[in-house]
């Protein structure tokens, strides 16, 4: 059974670090791997999706990479902000029904 | 152009009352999904749909949870009858043949 393991739970940093959130699963056959953006409240948005073959993906600020071997997956977040702030949750799909497995999420939060 | 509708946004309600949450999906989308958010286990998946038909409903926990698509544009997770266990954020989400998922805003479910 996949299990997706998000560390750490929680951050805080000063405005203007470059940070890494880390996501491990336990099943490497995955899919795809999908990292979201949840704000308190609100649904989740996504940020960046990583097909299987894929080692890596860049929005912007954002970079997310891929290591499927190892079962982990990293989104780097540069220059960070008061407005990233927000729960970061990964997730897999070990099929081409989507149907994604989440991960627990890292709760960010950066400081003016 | 309206993203994923759900309703209510928040519902208290007494142990053993019927429930009922609503989604209507983006037009268009074909596939519709239900998730189920708690501290404990996180975000995970009751059941989904493609095209109006239930394909993976193995999430869902118990018989007292029953979901339905009557048509393209409108879905119903109802329990019957709701327990404190029950308490959570459930979220809807849709796609359009495609592993990106877009969600809800989410119904935060009370349970006394």
């Amino acid at each position: 059974k996949q299990e997706v393991t998000q560390i750490p739970a929680a951050l805080s940093v000063p405005e203007g670090e470059n940070l890494v959130l880390n996501c491990s699963f336990t099943d490497s056959a995955i899919y795809n791997l999908q990292w979201f953006r949840q704000d308190p409240g609100k649904g989740l948005t996504s940020l960046l999706l990583i097909q299987s073959s894929q080692r890596e993906q860049t929005s912007g600020r954002l970079n997310a990479s891929l290591d499927k071997s190892s079962g982990r997956s990293t989104l780097y977040i540069a220059a960070s902000q008061p407005g990233d702030s927000a729960t970061y949750l990964c997730a897999v799909s070990d099929s081409g029904t989507y149907k994604y497995i989440f991960g627990t999420g890292t709760r960010l939060k950066v400081l003016a | 152009d309206a993203g994923v509708i759900q309703s209510p946004r928040h519902e208290v309600t007494e142990m053993g009352q019927e429930v009922t949450l609503r989604c209507k999906p983006i037009s268009g989308h074909n596939s519709l999904f239900w998730y189920r958010q708690t501290m404990m286990r996180g975000l995970e998946l009751l059941i989904y749909f493609n095209n109006n038909v239930p394909i993976d409903d193995s999430g869902m926990p118990e018989d007292r949870f029953s979901a339905k698509m009557p048509n393209a544009s409108f879905s119903t997770l109802k329990i019957q009858p709701s327990e404190p266990r029950d308490s959570a954020v459930y979220f809807c989400a849709s796609s359009l043949t495609g592993p990106e998922q877009y969600f809800g805003p989410g119904t935060r479910l009370t349970v006394t």
